[in-house]
């Protein structure tokens, strides 16, 4: 049950995009479509972006979008905001009921 | 409106124990699988518990199994989590999560668990 790999950080200035990364294995990120996105702000709780992958809650602006390919999955923010400075972190199904997390990459908006 | 409320959290020494509730409202709780994940302080998220609607099936991540039990009493739609010999590694702040999906849908505004002598 390893962590994911994320970058610890990413940045980019308004109105530009910002793809981070999330690396894991077959066991997890490549054997399953079950890959989701949390935003973080500091001192609150994590809320849902993405999940299965590609798919955005309703409320979640379309300027967040998802994507894997093969062990990797990536979350990009389009039209970059100020208000998206934020951690984000991945998450995925891991088989046997289980869950893992990425180790977190946090967004500056220059 | 979904609301997750978690209590219980504070300062306890190690070996101690300490149990965790998290008052569910705004959806039907025994339709949906429940997660408990934790974030030490500065660090990221782990995904820690997790149990079934029904309470039939409950699973762990490794570094709590034998020690921490989730359970939950649908009736008064509450999740719950039972920690005990509890190490200086299980400081963090604890959220009760709300599955659906394949993810985590909502979550509680987290309650801190400081292990220390």
């Amino acid at each position: 049950q390893s962590a994911l790999t994320q970058p610890p950080s990413a940045s980019g200035s308004p109105g530009q995009s910002v793809t981070i990364s999330c690396t894991g294995t077959s066991s997890d990120v490549g054997g399953y479509n079950h890959v989701s996105w949390y935003q973080q702000h500091p001192g609150k709780a994590p809320k849902l972006m993405i999940y299965e992958v590609t798919e955005r809650p309703s409320g979640v602006p379309d300027r967040f979008s998802g994507s894997k390919s093969g062990n990797t999955a990536s979350l990009t923010v389009s039209g970059l905001q100020a208000e998206d400075e934020a951690d984000y972190y991945c998450s995925s199904f891991a088989g046997s009921k289980h869950w893992v997390f990425g180790g977190g990459t946090k967004l500056t908006v220059l | 409106e979904v609301q997750l409320v978690e209590s219980g959290g504070g300062l306890v020494q190690p070996g101690g124990s300490l149990r965790l509730s998290c008052a569910a409202s705004g959806f039907t709780f025994s339709s949906n699988w429940m997660s408990w994940v934790r974030q030490a302080p500065g660090k990221g998220l782990e995904w820690v518990a997790g149990i079934k609607p029904d309470g039939s099936e409950k699973y762990y991540v490794d570094s709590v199994k034998g020690r921490f039990t989730i359970s939950r009493d649908n009736a008064k739609s509450s999740l719950y989590l039972q920690m005990n010999s509890l190490r200086a590694e299980d400081t963090a702040v604890y959220y009760c999560a709300k599955d659906g999906s394949w993810s985590s849908d909502h979550w509680g505004q987290g309650t801190l668990i400081t292990v220390s002598s």
